[in-house]
């Protein structure tokens, strides 16, 4: 069956700090992958999206970045962090049937 | 622009009712609808899908209806326990440019009082 696995599960990191977090998946191969955020007291919002190594498409401008070095790997980064960029970060896989399995998430703080 | 609605007020029901939940949208051809559980810090967690050409379908308790001419779905629990309390979310799928465009409501809560 297939696993996603994210890291760290928290963060707390100051405003104009990097940021790199990971999602691995198992059981599968070549999957589309998607980063999704959620921010206190609102909807999941489309970050980017990815159809294998290296294809990267982003659905929102803003300073977070992501890619794709492998084929069940995935990672979202940032090079300066803002205060906005606080949320639960979910990383997803697209299944079958038609629906999205996402992992276990990471919370980010920005102070 | 395209638009999911759900109602962002919680629905309290008693433990053993059935609960309705209503999910609206515009500007949207979808070809799935589906319905997620999320719980308070996990991510969601998918339980139901629809076709655009299905009016119903049900999973044990749940059961899910689809109005493409109303642009909503209706997600009904039945028997309603306290263990299903939780955040529901409906998501409208299409595929776009190959790969599959999952877009998501912000959700209802649910509280099912014992």
């Amino acid at each position: 069956s297939q696993t996603i696995h994210q890291w760290p599960a928290t963060l707390v990191q100051p405003v104009g700090s990097p940021l790199s977090l990971e999602c691995t998946v198992e059981g599968t191969s070549n999957p589309n992958l998607y980063w999704y955020r959620q921010a206190a007291g609102r909807g999941l919002q489309l970050l980017f999206y990815s159809v294998g190594i290296g294809q990267i498409s982003s659905e929102v401008p803003q300073n977070l970045s992501a890619s794709r070095p492998q084929d069940r790997q995935f990672i979202l980064s940032s090079k300066k962090l803002l205060l906005s960029d606080s949320g639960f970060y979910l990383c997803a896989l697209g299944g079958d049937p038609k629906a999205q399995y996402f992992g276990p998430g990471t919370r980010l703080t920005v102070l | 622009s395209q638009k999911i609605e759900q109602n962002s007020e919680a629905l309290n029901i008693q433990e053993g009712k059935t609960a309705t939940l209503t999910c609206n949208y515009t500007n949207y051809s979808p070809a799935y609808l589906q319905w997620y559980r999320q719980d308070p810090g996990r991510g969601p967690v998918f339980l139901l899908l629809i076709r655009e050409n299905e009016k119903e379908k049900r999973k044990e308790r749940l059961k899910v209806t689809f109005d493409t001419t109303l642009k909503q779905s209706l997600f009904h629990i039945t028997a309603s326990q306290p263990a299903d309390s939780a955040t529901y979310l409906c998501a409208l799928e299409r595929y776009s440019g190959g790969y599959q465009k999952v877009t998501f409501g912000t959700g209802t809560k649910l509280q099912v009082i014992p």
